[in-house]
């Protein structure tokens, strides 16, 4: 696709939940990184994908929350036993490699009731 | 641990001004800075990046100036519009780790 494509949009889930979000980055770009934004606020850094290797996982909050990239392409952030205070606007971004300019998808809106 | 600090947190203007936006970070050994721009309930669109090495980059009314010995940059923009209201993001690369600010929400009235 011409940018980065981030499914679903909007998902609601109860408290306790199991959610994933998916990222489709930019075709051929190596780096990829997700990142939570809670109401005005400036995005949180969460997990940096070089390839399909975790090189940065220093932002993920606790080991409820988990991130994949199998194939070095879509990557799968993955929250167990969601609670309320996961919710937030998940942003992907993903660039050609490391250190260059990034584009972002639309994000997804997660609201856990 | 980079820390990026944007100020005003808010800015509103009478359309047609010039107005600057300001982005600051701690730690000056960095590869780039990007900005971006961001509209209600959306994601972030890239508008500039500066590059460790460049001190300045242009796009339309858009000039972005980088400092890196002082850790500073700022966002120009030039015969502001309606359609420039927005929130905007600055954000310093250091090493793969892409750290924000908190944004500058700019209005810009009729």
């Amino acid at each position: 696709g011409a940018g980065v494509s981030q499914t679903p949009s909007n998902k609601v889930t109860e408290k306790g939940k199991y959610v994933e979000l998916r990222c489709d980055p930019i075709s051929g770009h190596t780096a990829l990184y997700w990142y939570r934004q809670s109401l005005g606020q400036g995005p949180e850094f969460l997990i940096y994908f070089q390839g399909t290797g975790a090189a940065d996982d220093s932002g993920l909050p606790n080991d409820r929350f988990f991130a994949v990239r199998p194939e070095g392409s879509v990557s799968t952030l993955k929250i167990q036993r969601t609670e309320r205070g996961d919710s937030a606007v998940y942003l992907c971004a993903s660039s050609l490699m490391g250190n260059t300019e990034a584009f972002f998808g639309q994000g997804t809106r997660l609201t856990v009731v | 641990k980079q820390e990026v600090t944007q100020i005003p947190a808010a800015l509103s203007v009478p359309e047609g001004e010039n107005l600057v936006l300001n982005c600051s970070f701690t730690d000056s050994a960095i590869y780039n800075l990007q900005w971006f721009r961001q509209d209600p309930g959306k994601g972030l669109t890239s508008l500039l990046l500066i590059q460790s090495s460049q001190r300045e980059q242009t796009s339309g009314r858009l000039n972005a100036s980088l400092d890196k010995s002082s850790g500073r940059s700022t966002l120009y923009i030039a015969a502001s519009q309606p359609g420039d209201s927005a929130t905007y993001l600055c954000a310093v690369m250091d090493n793969n780790d892409m750290r924000f600010g908190a944004g500058t929400r700019l209005t810009v009235k009729p």
